[in-house]
């Protein structure tokens, strides 16, 4: 079945640092993937997506790029802010699943920036 | 405001009683799903619905029913619940299904506590 593992967390950075948090996923067929952030107190908000290999999402500073070849989906940002902690969660959608829109999430990893 | 909202946030409830949750969208999506979010296993889907009157399982439906009476309508009944269903739930909807480019809106989740 499909699956996406990310990295345990929580993962803390003083602010300004360079953040990367790893995905790596297995699909069954050519999924479309997807990094959400969750604030405290709120649902989760897509931050961004990739739909075929070599894609490069980006939004808000963040980034990742969609590797095929290493089923990876590696997000990204230059300099953290501590407006930035929060969950994130990787997470696959493969077209034409009969579940529609059914996205398969990892367990989501924690960031905390401090001052 | 384009939104999903979900109601109670909180609950705490006793084994047995039943209850519903509900969650409407403003929208006019076609696709809605609901989901359980618990720690280290991060959110699995429990049912979703393609379109009005039409709903199917996911990934953990025991336990749960749905119905789709209405197009921004989505409530989630629990019918007789036990300790296990204590989590954290989400309602998420998008405009279609079976396809990357529909993100999903979600809902500010509820809080569950099943004693």
């Amino acid at each position: 079945g499909d699956s996406v593992t990310q990295m345990e967390g929580p993962v803390t950075l003083s602010e300004e640092a360079f953040l990367t948090i790893n995905c790596t996923y297995t699909a069954t067929g050519y999924p479309s993937l997807f990094w959400y952030v969750q604030y405290p107190g709120e649902g989760l908000q897509l931050l961004l997506k990739a739909t075929k290999a070599d894609d490069k999402g980006s939004n808000k500073g963040f980034e990742a790029t969609y590797r095929k070849e290493t089923t990876s989906f590696h997000l990204e940002k230059g300099s953290v802010q501590v407006s930035d902690s929060a969950v994130y969660f990787c997470a696959l959608s493969v077209p034409g699943y009969g579940g529609g829109n059914k996205l398969t999430f990892g367990t989501g990893t924690q960031l905390k920036v401090e001052l | 405001e384009a939104q999903v909202t979900q109601n109670p946030r909180y609950l705490i409830t006793v084994t047995g009683k039943k209850l519903t949750v509900t969650c409407s969208q403003n929208m006019n999506h076609e696709y809605m799903s609901w989901y359980r979010q618990d720690p280290g296993l991060g959110l699995r889907q429990i049912y979703y619905s393609m379109n009005v009157e039409v709903t199917d399982k996911g990934d953990v439906p025991e336990g749960y029913k749905v119905s789709r009476k209405e197009k921004r309508n989505f409530p989630l009944i629990l019918e007789s619940p036990s300790p296990n269903q204590t989590s954290l739930y989400f309602c998420a909807s998008s405009l279609s299904f079976g396809t990357a480019n529909s993100p999903l809106h979600f809902g500010n989740g509820t809080r569950l506590t099943v004693t």
